[in-house]
């Protein structure tokens, strides 16, 4: 069965330093988000990205996020000068359909990020 | 604005026998998507069901059921048959109209299976 995937598992880093999370989403899904959980809280929306672009992002994905699909298969999520709030795990997702009534979201396995 | 609530932080039940887990929203869109995800320990979040505003009837998912009364806003999930395997977090979860999949998520409820 098709999976999203995402790499790493889990990164370690330290306060101010740059940080590349990377997922593959479903070969022929078009919609493809990031989600973030902050340990034993909710899931939260961050960002989606439809035909190369952003179409909409959360209050949390301030100028320190940006989001990107290098290439046919891959979509980043970078964070540029990471703080200790955004240890999270961070979850990838896609789908087919995004319009009025939504479609089934696969999510990935999640990237957990622990910033020291 | 959306929001999804869920009362139960933790619910019990015994193997074999069904629990209802509840979800309330509230929106003013006309239309929506109202979705259930299972979180196991290991962190993954599995779809599981999905249950369109205008769909006559409710969505079921092999064990999965959702019970949707639309005048009262609650979409509660029904696992019927519980098994030691299905013990995870569970999270309701909704999509506005013309919203695409931007989610909002409850708070989630922890389900144990006992012998």
């Amino acid at each position: 069965e098709p999976e999203v995937t995402q790499t790493p598992s889990h990164q370690v880093t330290q306060m101010g330093q740059e940080v590349i999370l990377r997922c593959v989403p479903i070969s022929n899904h078009l919609y493809f988000y990031w989600y973030r959980q902050i340990l034993g809280q909710k899931v939260e929306f961050l960002v989606s990205f439809y035909n190369n672009e952003i179409s909409e992002k959360s209050e949390i994905f301030d100028d320190q996020f940006s989001v990107e699909r290098p290439d046919g298969s891959n979509f980043t999520l970078k964070i540029r000068s990471t703080k200790l709030e955004d240890s999270a795990m961070y979850f990838c997702a896609s789908s087919v359909l995004a319009g009025e009534v939504a479609g089934e979201l696969f999510f990935g396995e999640g990237s957990r990020l622990t910033v020291l | 604005a959306q929001k999804i609530t869920q009362t139960q932080p933790g619910m019990f039940v015994q193997e074999k026998e069904a629990v209802t887990l509840d979800c309330t929203y509230d929106t003013s869109d006309p239309s929506y998507g109202l979705f259930w995800y299972k979180q196991p320990s290991s962190g993954e979040m599995i779809f599981l069901i999905y249950q369109g505003s205008y769909d006559q009837q409710n969505a079921t998912e092999g064990r999965y059921s959702l019970n949707f009364q639309k005048a009262r806003k609650s979409a509660n999930l029904v696992i019927s048959a519980s098994q030691l395997g299905d013990s995870a977090m569970y999270f309701c979860a909704m999509t506005p109209s013309g919203g695409g999949n931007k989610l909002t998520f409850g708070t989630g409820t922890q389900l144990k299976v006992e012998l």
